[in-house]
């Protein structure tokens, strides 16, 4: 079974900086990769993905992940924040022949003005 | 508009009562999933359907019941037997291939 790392639990950076939200994950057999955004008290939405080709993905409101495969990591960034990019970001993980989704436990990220 | 719809929002059960949650999907998905989410806890899976009239039980299911007798619903029975239900339930169906989750806006189930 796989599991997903999201090391940080809550970032808390200032508006217009940059951001980094880290993820692993414990295989890189035939995986596709998810991060999922969650305002609070409603559900998940899909903010990016990677599936193949590139590795590296951009969301329309200017996120960004790479898929590296060797560090198996899928780190998401955004190299400048909004006061309305606070959120819960999860990571989440599924293989293409096991019919499951794995997420990580989550991260808080605190825009301050 | 294709997507997931969760009912109620809001749900509050006495102590020793059963409750349902509704989930019904109108994207054709086979596969629908129950999470629970807690503080600081992330997503952890109550009880999974790949096909209609079968389901498997995830790594919390102690407590709950669903059914799936309809490609379109999942319900999730919280029952009495589960001894602290007070959580944010979501339910999701995913596409074939597993190369999207959805995601329905959830229940805030509380315990009075």
């Amino acid at each position: 079974a796989q599991s997903v790392t999201q090391l940080d639990s809550q970032v808390p950076v200032f508006e217009e900086a940059p951001v980094e939200l880290r993820c692993n994950y414990s295989s890189s057999v035939s995986v596709y990769l998810f991060w999922y955004v969650q305002y609070p008290n409603q559900g998940l939405q899909l903010l990016l993905k990677y599936l193949s080709g590139s590795t590296l993905v951009e969301s329309i409101n200017g996120f960004e992940a790479e898929f590296n495969k060797s560090q198996t990591s899928f780190h998401l960034r955004k190299p400048s924040v909004h006061i309305s990019d606070t959120a819960e970001y999860f990571c989440a993980v599924s293989e293409y022949n096991f019919n499951k989704f794995y997420f990580g436990s989550g991260t808080k990220l605190n825009v301050k003005p | 508009d294709g997507g997931i719809t969760q009912s109620p929002k809001y749900l509050f059960r006495k102590e020793g009562q059963n409750v349902t949650l509704s989930c019904e999907q109108n994207l054709n998905h086979d596969a629908m999933y129950w999470y629970r989410q807690d503080p600081g806890q992330g997503l952890r899976l109550i009880y999974y359907s790949q096909i209609v009239n079968d389901f498997q039980k995830g790594d919390i299911a102690e407590g709950y019941s669903v059914s799936r007798e309809k490609k379109e619903s999942f319900p999730l029975t919280v029952t009495s037997a589960q001894k602290n239900p007070t959580a944010f339930y979501l339910c999701a169906s995913i596409t074939t291939g597993n190369t999207e989750a959805f995601f329905g806006q959830g229940t805030r189930l509380t315990v009075v």
